[in-house]
């Protein structure tokens, strides 16, 4: 069965600092996963999605992801934190045919001026 | 293009009552899926539709139930419900391949129920 662990509920970094958010996976086999992300009162939006086709995923607004198979990790990342980023982030599982997308538990991102 | 639309935006009930949540997917899309995010419990997974037909649901009691219109819409039903049903319900679209593992899933904005 497909899972997603995000190891931090809650991080918090200041304007123009590096952002790292964790999630580990696991599946019994190459997974299909994703990060999205959900600003207060809104609904959910598609970060970036990691397909097979290389390891290091880009995605909207200046995040990037890395698939690490040996470490069954895909952690998300960005250089400068902007205020703007303030959110929770989901690390998500496709439940393979089932169709269905599985959550992490999230991680709430704060932006200090 | 239009985005996933969900109505009504939010929505009161008592308990023991039925609410009815409707989705719109993106044009194009035959694949819709419902979520529940509930306070404390996270984003689970409720069913999913495709072509018409109901082709999986998560772990929640038959009393979640929904269907799928020839035109790709859908509607949640909650029957009976219960306080701890009060959460954001949110309704996703993808293409119709659901065999392609990396079909993302567009969301809409929610339907937020509260059950007094």
């Amino acid at each position: 069965a497909q899972s997603v662990t995000q190891l931090d509920s809650h991080v918090s970094v200041s304007e123009g600092t590096p952002v790292l958010l964790r999630c580990n996976y696991s599946s019994s086999y190459s997974p299909s996963l994703f990060w999205y992300v959900q600003h207060p009162n809104k609904g959910l939006q598609l970060l970036l999605k990691y397909t097979s086709a290389a390891t290091l995923v880009k995605g909207i607004n200046g995040f990037e992801a890395e698939f690490k198979k040996s470490e069954t990790s895909f952690h998300l990342t960005k250089p400068s934190a902007h205020m703007s980023d303030a959110a929770e982030y989901f690390c998500v599982v496709r439940g393979g045919s089932q169709g269905n997308l599985i959550f992490g538990k999230g991680t709430k991102l704060s932006v200090k001026p | 293009e239009a985005g996933v639309t969900q109505s009504p935006t939010h929505l009161i009930k008592t308990r023991g009552q039925q609410a009815t949540l409707r989705c719109s997917p993106i044009s194009g899309h035959t694949s819709v899926y419902w979520y529940q995010q509930a306070l404390g419990l996270g984003l689970q997974f409720l069913l999913w539709y495709d072509e018409g037909e109901e082709r999986n649901r998560g772990n929640f009691p038959p009393r979640f139930s929904g269907r799928q219109f020839p035109n790709y819409s859908s509607e949640l039903n909650v029957n009976a419900l219960e306080l701890e049903d009060s959460a954001l319900y949110l309704c996703a679209s993808s293409s119709s391949d659901y065999t392609s593992s990396y079909n993302e899933q567009f969301f809409g904005p929610g339907t937020r129920l509260t059950v007094l």
